[in-house]
């Protein structure tokens, strides 16, 4: 079993969906990243959380410790959110997920 | 500051040949990561330091990897006898921790190897 597990694996939503990624752990960590990749893009940094909730403009991210899990919403989605969205833990070094792929369509 | 910066962006060579691949992380940062992608897969661990110190390597690198960071600053990855498996995205990442705490993570835009 993976120590970082993300679902689902593929996600296609229409626009202005309501989005949800999930991302379990079973391996105590410090703090939880959630990453995002573009197609032949590089990767970037949506938030680090190591309680509680996050928002950025209509991207939420919450955590909690104690179950382990961590979900990323998308409010309003738009064909530009189209990326791998990917959970990393952090432990000192970092745990991956093997990311979650949306596409949303106009 | 420019952000991370990862050189050379493409590199083919042939099989049998040694690589070494450059990241300059931000400035004061002090953790510097190193990672793997292969095409559709996530990032796959290799090695990372704390400043100047290895603190771990991935147990699924063999000894044809080696890393360095000898001044705490920019590091370096190395690949001596380069394999056709070797053939993905070399990922370079840094951040800021203080003792227990986490920083938040700045990637570079990779160096891309490929292995004929």
């Amino acid at each position: 079993k993976n120590e970082v597990e993300q679902s689902p694996q593929n996600l296609t939503a229409q626009e202005g969906e309501f989005i949800t990624i999930n991302c379990s752990y079973s391996v105590g960590i410090s703090a939880l990243h959630w990453l995002q990749q573009h197609p032949g893009g590089g990767i970037v940094s949506l938030f680090m959380l190591s309680s509680g909730k996050k928002k950025h403009g209509r991207l939420i991210a919450t955590i909690n410790i104690q179950e382990k899990h961590s979900s990323l919403h998308i409010t309003a989605s738009h064909p530009r959110d189209s990326a791998v969205y990917i959970c990393a833990v952090d432990q000192g070094n970092l745990i991956f997920g093997k990311g979650t792929k949306l596409s949303v369509k106009p | 500051d420019t952000g991370v910066s990862q050189n050379p962006r493409h590199k083919i060579t042939k099989r049998g040949q040694n690589v070494t691949f450059r990241c300059d992380p931000i400035s004061e940062h002090n953790r510097l990561y190193w990672y793997r992608q292969t095409l559709g897969q996530g990032p796959e661990f290799l090695t990372y330091f704390q400043n100047e110190a290895q603190l771990e390597k991935s147990r699924l690198l063999s000894d044809r990897f080696s890393a360095e960071r000898p001044k705490g600053s920019f590091s370096t990855l190395e690949i001596q006898r380069t394999e056709q498996g070797d053939s993905a995205m070399y990922l370079c990442a840094s951040s800021l921790r203080w003792t227990q705490s986490a920083g938040e993570l700045f990637f570079g835009e990779g160096s891309r190897l490929t292995v004929l």
